[in-house]
């Protein structure tokens, strides 16, 4: 069974700063892909980035990057330069057969000014 | 691109009364598409999935008599869920995914929150 754990219920960083938000997960497959999607007070769910898994390249989208780690099963998520916008839930989710999702209970954001 | 809309994002219901939400891919075909229920601070939780022309797939411990769920073309699904009590006031999300791309990302509505009194 697919498992999606986000072991920080809540984070805060200061604007300009540096922040890492952690996801582990356990699937059955083999190849797979990895998605970050953030839900701002809007509750619109935006994604942030992808991974597949069959890339050993980390996956970087501007600001936002991913540090893989397929035998761990560990997929975190590096915002660097912290901006206000950033403030929101971000949930990690992966993908199983039939292309449902799993996501992750979410990690909620503060950015400080 | 991969836009999804949903309507209405706000609806308020009397208990005992039934109410559809649609959800639209826009720009793109969605042979799949995805109900969830959100909770306040809680994350998504998967009620079904809508395949075009057939039957949803309900997950477990979602009443497919109560949610009902109709996915008649490529572009548009909907949820009604009838006779709505006050605990099935929520936040009703939808999702697709285009056809067209090997990612297996979900394009997300903005979402429908429903009230029942």
């Amino acid at each position: 069974a697919q498992t999606v754990t986000q072991s920080q219920p809540e984070m805060s960083v200061q604007e300009a700063e540096t922040v890492t938000l952690s996801c582990t997960y356990d699937t059955s497959e083999n190849n797979y892909y990895l998605f970050w999607y953030k839900q701002p007070p809007s509750r619109q769910m935006i994604l942030v980035i992808r991974q597949e898994a069959y890339k050993q390249q980390n996956a970087t989208e501007n600001r936002f990057s991913v540090n893989f780690q397929k035998a761990a099963k560990s997929f975190s998520l590096k915002i660097s330069d912290s901006q206000l916008g950033d403030t929101a839930m971000y949930f990690c989710a992966v993908p199983v057969p039939g292309n449902q999702f799993y996501f992750g209970t979410g990690t909620s954001l503060t950015v400080i000014p | 691109g991969a836009v999804v809309s949903q309507h209405p994002s706000w609806v308020i219901c009397k208990s005992g009364t039934s109410v559809k939400i649609e959800c639209r891919s826009l720009d793109f075909q969605a042979t799949t598409m995805f109900w969830y229920r959100q909770f306040p601070k809680q994350s998504l939780m998967l009620m079904a999935t809508s395949n075009e022309g057939s039957k949803a797939t309900y997950e477990q411990g979602v009443e497919k008599d109560k949610f009902l769920i109709n996915h008649a073309s490529l572009t548009l699904s909907t949820l009604t869920v009838t006779s709505a009590h006050p605990e099935d006031s929520s936040f009703y999300i939808c999702s697709a995914r285009d056809i067209q791309r090997k990612f297996f990302e979900q394009y997300f509505g903005p979402g429908t929150r429903l009230t029942v009194t």
